[in-house]
């Protein structure tokens, strides 16, 4: 399995800050990475596929970058419902596997 | 509007055995390829297995944790998705999503259940 890692696990930002999240593959997964925002007791929402595509109707701060092994989603400008935990999540191979998430708070 | 209600959830001992169902509707459901994504209670999302669409074969894949124990089925003439949990392990305690999977030359996962929680203790 290609194991997927995330950093920080948890942060704290204030509203209208700038947070930036990683993910570092593995292995190479050239750019079959996706980004998924969830918020308490909901289900994930797709933000970002293909590692730089943004999903229709998700706000334009958020943005993602990387290729091969390292991974970044950045929010640019951080809004109240924005807090939440981010899962990056591999689908190079067939079994896919998710970061273990990282948990955005209010400072 | 695209609709997935799973069900079936429970309390289950180990050892034993449970299956999930996931209504859906809102889209064509034959031409769908979905998936099973859990999570345990307080920690992250596990991809546990997906089903093509009969079109393409309806091929099934798992996560080498449930390789074995679980089937994904799934019944296009009801619109329905199953998950068939054998051998249950204390392990397998989490809530059970089911998934749409968008593929192409990226895949990913597009619409959700709102999940059904499975509980395994003794």
């Amino acid at each position: 399995d290609i194991q997927m890692t995330q950093s920080p696990s948890a942060l704290s930002a204030s509203v209208g800050g700038r947070v930036t999240i990683t993910c570092r593959a593995s292995q190479d997964i050239n750019n079959y990475l996706n980004w998924y925002q969830q918020q308490p007791g909901k289900a994930p929402r797709l933000l970002i596929y293909g590692a730089i595509n943004l999903q229709t109707g998700v706000p334009s701060r958020f943005s993602g970058s990387g290729s091969g092994t390292d991974f970044t989603l950045t929010i640019s400008s951080l809004q109240r419902e924005d807090f939440a935990t981010y899962y990056c999540q591999q689908s190079y191979i067939t079994s896919w596997t998710f970061g273990q998430g990282t948990k955005v708070e209010i400072k | 509007e695209v609709q997935l209600v799973e069900s079936g959830g429970g309390f289950v001992k180990p050892g034993g055995s449970l299956r999930l169902s996931c209504a859906a509707s809102g889209f064509s459901f034959n031409n769908a390829w979905m998936n099973w994504v859990r999570q345990a209670p307080g920690k992250g999302l596990e991809w546990v297995g997906r089903i093509a669409s009969e079109a393409d074969g309806g091929t099934t894949d798992y996560a080498a944790h449930v390789k074995g124990r679980f089937t994904v089925s799934r019944d296009d003439s009801k619109n329905t998705l199953f998950l068939q949990m054998n051998s249950l392990k204390v392990e397998d305690t989490a809530v059970y999503y089911c998934s749409v999977q968008t593929y192409g030359y990226f895949d990913w996962l597009d619409h959700w259940g709102q999940g059904a929680l499975v509980t395994v203790s003794s």
